[in-house]
Formats: structure tokens, C-alpha cells, sequence
């Protein structure tokens, strides 16, 4: 089983649409967690940090849920510039060590 | 403010040929990372560099090496190059002081886009 886990999509959803992607991590010693958006041919770039209460940037809020060892991630009023693929990233344990990607959630948005 | 800084850019190179991909980072972070990045494979983690002086094989370190040549630079050295290399390789850094550093984010260079035939 992969580290890290998130459904591939494509999400297709129209302008304006609140769209939700979630995200699994395997071991319960992970201790921080991000989410990063790549568009195509480019590098990623740090979208949000995930902090434990949960947290918000304008249009964008995160949440983890260790119990359930998920991490998601809201997108409300879609634009057409957030068309891009998501990538969910935890750090493993306490250290500047190994982190883990998901394979990443295509997003595309409609006009 | 420069970030993460790859070259070069592009590199085509034939089957048995060698190279070194660069990077440097000026942000005085303690970690550093090479990945590639093959289409539907994510990203995946070739070596990283923990600490100055340090570097620990990922998942796919074969056919490649690395040099933590001091706490700025972090090089991917292809000593045969086959075209299963055929990738964009990204490298980044993160984490600058002690203690809660783990929670310090990735940062990205704009990566090298190779091709071996």
C-alpha cells in the first residue's frame, strides 16, 4: 500500500463549483502535511500547509483527521486558473527526513 | 531572491553518456531532495540529503549518484545514462533551524528536462 493516497480524478467541474479532494496516509506517525498544486510542465508549488485544527486561505481550507489518517482539501468558487493537478504530501514522523507524495487529483475547471 | 536554482533546463544525452545535474538553494536549508517525475508515476524520490554531509537513498536510487558538495549545493551525477532516465527531475530543499523544522514545506526548482535516446 502506498504512503500516500488520493484519487486521481479528473475532476471536471464548472466555474464557480466548490469541489473536495481527500487524501490518505498510511502510517499514523506522520506528523505534518501539504498540499501542492503543479500545473502542467511546471514544478510544484506550495499550495497550503495543513495544520491540525484545520485551516483556511481565502477560497481554500484544509483538514486532517488523524483518526481516520485522512487530509482533505476544499476549493469553493472555482476559478478557471485553479485547473491544475493537487498533490497531497506527508512528512513521516519528526524529522527533516522522507516525505510522500500522492500520485495527485487532476483538477480541470469549466467556463 | 533566487529559491532553488536547477541547470540546466534541458539535456539530451545518448544511451552510455554521463552528467551532472546542479542545484543550489539560498534559502540556508538543512535538507535536499532530487525527484523525478515520469507521466502517471507522481513524483518519485530519488536521493535526499537530511543534513549537510549526509545523503540516503529514495525509491528509485538506481543509476544515479549524489554529492552533498556543502550546505548550498546537492548534484545528481547519471554515470551511464539509459533512456529509462528519460525524466524531468526536480529538485528541492527544505527546513532551516531545529525543533519543529518538520513542518517546514518543500521548495521546488524549476527542473531539468532530460532525454536519452
Amino acid at each position: 500500500r502506498k504512503e500516500v493516497e488520493q484519487d486521481p480524478g479528473p475532476f471536471n467541474v464548472p466555474e464557480g463549483a466548490t469541489v473536495a479532494f481527500n487524501c490518505t496516509y498510511s502510517n499514523s506517525a506522520s506528523q505534518s502535511f501539504f498540499w501542492y498544486r503543479q500545473d502542467c510542465r511546471k514544478e510544484p508549488k506550495l499550495l497550503m500547509s495543513v495544520y491540525s485544527s484545520g485551516n483556511e486561505d481565502g477560497r481554500f481550507t484544509a483538514q486532517l483527521n488523524r483518526a481516520s489518517q485522512y487530509i482533505s482539501l476544499l476549493i469553493r468558487d472555482s476559478k478557471l486558473s485553479d485547473s491544475a493537478t493537487y498533490l497531497c504530501v506527508a512528512n513521516r514522523g519528526s524529522t527533516l527526513g522522507r516525505l510522500y507524495f500522492g500520485r495527485g487529483t487532476q483538477l480541470t475547471v469549466w467556463p | 531572491n533566487a529559491g532553488v536554482t536547477q541547470t540546466p533546463k534541458f539535456q539530451v544525452l545518448k544511451t552510455g553518456q554521463s552528467m551532472t545535474l546542479q542545484c543550489a538553494q539560498d534559502m540556508n536549508h538543512n535538507s535536499m531532495y532530487w525527484y523525478r517525475q515520469d507521466p502517471g508515476m507522481g513524483l518519485r524520490l530519488i536521493y535526499y540529503s537530511a543534513s549537510e554531509g549526509t545523503t540516503d537513498k529514495g525509491e528509485v536510487p538506481n543509476g544515479y549518484n549524489v554529492s552533498r558538495l556543502n550546505k548550498r549545493e546537492f548534484s545528481l551525477r547519471l554515470e551511464s545514462a539509459a533512456p529509462s532516465q528519460t525524466s524531468v527531475y526536480f529538485c528541492a530543499s527544505r527546513g532551516t533551524g531545529t525543533g519543529l523544522s518538520y513542518n517546514s514545506p518543500l521548495h521546488f526548482g524549476n527542473g531539468t528536462r532530460l532525454t536519452v535516446t
